[in-house]
């Protein structure tokens, strides 16, 4: 059974930090992986998608890469700036289920002025 | 091109009434799903349905959901005899039709969700 973990649960920087957010999953046959970000009372926007024979994808400040014989991803954020605060959201898309997503708790960020 | 539409976007029930949630999905989309959000917890996948057929409902509870996605108009979650475990944000989400060459075609796009609170 997928299972999908993040850590950490909740971080506080100081704006204009680097940060390293990080995705696990316990099974290595995944279709993509997808990041997401969440508001507060607000639906999820995706931020990058990165199919299974990808290794990174990039978005502005955003880069995500993908290694998934290890089950890991990471979302790194440059220059972090307050409007960057919001839940991150890792989700799995298993193969052969459809298009079914296995999410991960998600990561709070709070980027502080 | 509007993205997913959810309605209600807020609704209160009181113990035993009937939840309606619909959503319309991207145009050109013909894959739904649907996921919950309880409190303090993550997104869990519900069901995923395409025009007038379930493919998957592996995560709905076995009494009081059920979700239908007609030939015409939006997907609809139902929820019967509501309790206030209910109380969750309830999330849909659309693809286009699988195996698409589109450089999107593999991308879900979520709705803003419809938040339900039983009283």
């Amino acid at each position: 059974k997928q299972e999908v973990t993040q850590i950490p649960a909740a971080l506080s920087v100081p704006e204009g930090e680097n940060l390293v957010l990080n995705c696990s999953f316990t099974d290595s046959a995944i279709y993509n992986l997808q990041w997401f970000r969440q508001d507060p009372g607000k639906g999820l926007t995706s931020l990058l998608l990165i199919q299974s024979s990808q290794r990174e994808q990039t978005s502005g400040r955003l880069n995500a890469s993908l290694d998934k014989s290890s089950g890991r991803s990471t979302l790194y954020i440059a220059a972090s700036q307050p409007g960057d605060s919001a839940t991150y959201l890792c989700a799995v898309r298993p193969d052969n289920q459809g298009g079914k997503l296995i999410f991960g708790q998600g990561t709070e960020l709070s980027v502080k002025p | 091109n509007a993205g997913v539409m959810q309605n209600p976007r807020h609704l209160v029930r009181r113990r035993g009434q009937e939840a309606r949630l619909r959503c319309s999905p991207m145009k050109g989309h013909s894959h739904v799903y649907w996921y919950r959000q309880l409190p303090e917890e993550g997104l869990k996948f519900m069901v995923y349905l395409q025009k007038e057929n379930i493919i998957d409902e592996s995560g709905m509870p076995k009494e009081r959901f059920s979700a239908e996605f007609p030939k015409e108009g939006p997907s609809i979650l139902r929820i019967q005899q509501v309790v206030r475990g209910d109380s969750a944000a309830y999330f849909c989400a659309s693809s286009p039709v699988q195996g698409s060459s589109q450089r999107s075609g593999n991308t879900i796009y979520f709705g803003e969700g419809s938040w339900l609170t039983v009283v």
